[in-house]
């Protein structure tokens, strides 16, 4: 199938634990970006990467790391995580920046700091 | 601070009639304007775009208008339907092919029988 994958869906997770979301993506876009949904706050970017060996921090990145070391994948890591963490997770990936047509997106990981 | 506001966060439409969601900007470096939609326990899906060297763009039941000099631009659907209830995003990018977009926080319609 054509997309993006990503998993978990949902997690439930202790306070100070590390976790890490998986995104995988079969369009050999270049572009890949994380984003988190927050009521009230839209869409907000946290980490992005233009092309595979390269990262760049997006709006609101602090506890979050990822890695790019090919075009498929793109994780996203909680160090020590924090309740201020509970969000949903968003994947996404694009050809060539935005443009017209934008981002394709994965369904999401709905993470639960406790 | 929010370069993309969609100041409703909620609006109901009757069946057949229209749905306007609105939104402004800040940023006038901003090129592209997008629109997505976005289901419970989904991703959003790209719904529209329009450039920023165009005030109209049309694709079946939705169209969207934008005016550059208000920093506004809103989406239509006519005539609404049931399976439109969604919530939406408005979404901006710079020029450039390495921008990224900047959302709204959304707003949830809601198309009632």
């Amino acid at each position: 199938i054509a997309g993006i994958t990503q998993a978990p869906t949902s997690q439930i997770l202790a306070a100070g634990r590390r976790m890490t979301l998986r995104c995988t993506q079969d369009m050999r876009h270049n572009a890949m970006y994380w984003y988190r949904q927050d009521l009230g706050l839209g869409l907000r970017l946290i980490h992005y990467s233009n092309t595979a060996g390269t990262t760049g921090k997006g709006e609101v990145p602090d506890g979050y790391s990822v890695s790019r070391a090919n075009t498929d994948d793109f994780p996203l890591t909680l160090a020590s995580a924090v309740p201020s963490q509970t969000s949903v997770y968003f994947c996404a990936s694009s050809e060539k920046g935005s443009g017209p047509y934008g981002y394709t997106f994965g369904s999401g990981t709905r993470l639960t700091v406790v | 601070d929010q370069q993309v506001k969609q100041n409703s966060p909620s609006l109901s439409v009757q069946e057949g009639r229209i749905s306007i969601l609105n939104c402004d900007y800040t940023n006038s470096m901003f090129d592209y304007f997008l629109w997505y939609k976005k289901y419970p326990a989904e991703g959003p899906t790209f719904l529209i775009s329009i450039s920023s060297i165009k005030d109209k763009n049309e694709d079946g039941r939705f169209t969207v208008f934008l005016n550059k000099s208000a920093k506004h631009l809103s989406l239509h659907i006519v005539p609404s339907q049931p399976g439109d209830s969604a919530v939406y995003f408005c979404a901006a990018s710079e020029a450039g092919t390495a921008s990224k977009l900047t959302f709204g926080t959304g707003t949830r319609l809601q198309v009632t029988l």
